[in-house]
């Protein structure tokens, strides 16, 4: 099992609808949840960061966190195609020096 | 805030060359720096960790002599890729944090070609 999972993709959805991104992690003892955007030839750019089970909103991003489900989502409301990129998520465990494991990304359409 | 450079953005080299990629950050005291590489369509793949002051821990796979890794301060990495062939061709990310269980922050990135 990997330790951070997200499905490939690719999603597609329609101009000013939600998308809806989903990973799940391993490690019970997580602790840190980040979501990072990267676009096609640029490297990746922190959205959003959640420790704490719920929702956190910032603007059209939205994480939600599920701790005992070993869940985390990131939906984006009113999609823009400028939002058509690679969303990789990242989750902390604290054991090791590299602490921050990486999925291997999900890759989103937003078509216009 | 939370601003790591990376230089060069492009190297176009012969093979054989010795290539260094610098990161720093700008705004920030970076504990840890990580280096990434990417292949076209690919994920990211961890290379090294580095912490400032000590020897750089390597992914298993990855040659510590063949890709050089020196973090001497808080602000700056440096990867040197020695004798680059073909093959080493791709994509190289450095990231920084400034403490466990913070945030990475991204460099832009080197693309390297060997020819």
């Amino acid at each position: 099992q990997k330790e951070v999972e997200q499905n490939s993709g690719p999603l597609s959805v329609p101009e000013g609808a939600i998308a809806s991104l989903n990973c799940t992690y391993s490690d019970r003892g997580s602790q840190s949840f980040f979501w990072y955007r990267q676009y096609s030839g640029k490297s990746p750019e922190l959205i959003m960061f959640i420790y704490s089970n719920g929702d956190k909103e910032d603007g059209r991003f939205t994480a939600q966190l599920n701790k005992a489900s070993q869940y985390v989502s990131l939906l984006i409301r009113d999609s823009q195609p400028s939002d058509s990129a690679t969303y990789l998520c990242a989750v902390n465990t604290p054991y090791n020096n590299n602490d921050m494991r990486f999925g291997a990304g999900t890759r989103l359409t937003v078509k216009p | 805030g939370a601003v790591v450079s990376q230089h060069p953005s492009r190297v176009i080299c012969k093979s054989g060359t010795s290539v260094k990629i610098e990161c720093r950050s700008l705004d920030f005291q970076a504990t840890t720096m990580f280096w990434y590489r990417q292949f076209p369509k690919q994920s990211l793949m961890l290379m090294a960790t580095s912490n400032e002051g000590s020897k750089a821990t390597y992914e298993q796979g990855v040659e510590k002599d063949k890709f050089l890794i020196n973090h001497a301060s808080l602000t700056l990495s440096t990867l040197t890729v020695t004798s680059a062939h073909p093959e080493d061709s791709s994509f190289y990310i450095c990231s920084a944090r400034d403490g466990l269980g913070q945030p990475q922050h991204f460099g832009d990135g080197t693309r390297l070609s060997i020819l």
